[in-house]
């Protein structure tokens, strides 16, 4: 099992609605999950970190954890076409900084 | 200017020719980092540092060697570039006074090997 899996194929979704990805991770004792989108070419860049189980926001997003499960989710509301990008979830599975990335999920945000 | 930079941040070789991509930072970070990016397998992590006398192996390490001259540097060579080395690399750092665990990108390499 790979240690962080970002399983769903691209999303697409209308401007102005929900945009909702999901990630699960292998190591149940984690602690600290990120998540980062990242433009076609570009460098990845940190959208929120979560540490505790729950709901954190900021803006238009919301992280979900739930470490009893090892998924944490990305809420996108209000989707703008600003959005659009691939969406990678990393967790800090080995310690010291030393993150694991899943695949990534490209969002489409159709004007 | 970037806080992470990458040089060259293009280049074509040939195999079996050395490269070396060049990684400096000006944000203060002890902890540095090297990852592959390649379509359809997410970001790899190749080395990493966390100070100048600490070098480590990542998951991919074979075919890469890395070099910490300086806090502030952290390069990654290609002994002998190989066709599936082709990717997009990323230097990284992490660290600081309210060290969150964030990892900051550099702007990245992309190699291509013929």
């Amino acid at each position: 099992q790979k240690e962080v899996e970002q399983n769903s194929g691209p999303l697409s979704v209308p401007e102005g609605a929900i945009a909702s990805l999901n990630c699960t991770y292998s190591d149940r004792g984690s602690q600290s999950f990120f998540w980062y989108r990242q433009y076609s070419g570009k460098s990845p860049e940190l959208i929120m970190f979560i540490y505790s189980n729950g709901d954190k926001e900021d803006g238009r997003f919301t992280a979900q954890l739930n470490k009893a499960s090892q998924y944490v989710s990305l809420l996108i509301r209000d989707s703008q076409p600003s959005d659009s990008a691939t969406y990678l979830c990393a967790v800090n599975i080995y310690g010291n900084n030393r993150l694991a990335f899943g695949k990534g999920n490209q969002v489409v945000v159709i004007p | 200017d970037a806080d992470v930079t990458q040089t060259p941040r293009n280049r074509i070789t040939k195999t079996g020719k050395r490269i070396m991509l060049e990684c400096s930072q000006t944000k203060g970070h002890d902890r540095m980092y090297w990852y592959r990016q390649d379509p359809g397998l997410g970001l790899r992590l190749i080395y990493y540092s966390f100070d100048v006398k600490d070098i480590n192996k990542g998951e991919i390490s074979d075919g890469y060697s890395v070099s910490r001259q300086a806090q502030a540097k952290f390069s990654l060579s290609l002994e002998s570039a190989i066709p599936n080395q082709t990717a997009l690399y990323f230097c990284a750092t992490s660290g600081g006074h309210l060290n969150t665990g964030e990892l900051f990108f550099g702007e990245g390499s992309r190699l291509t090997v013929l």
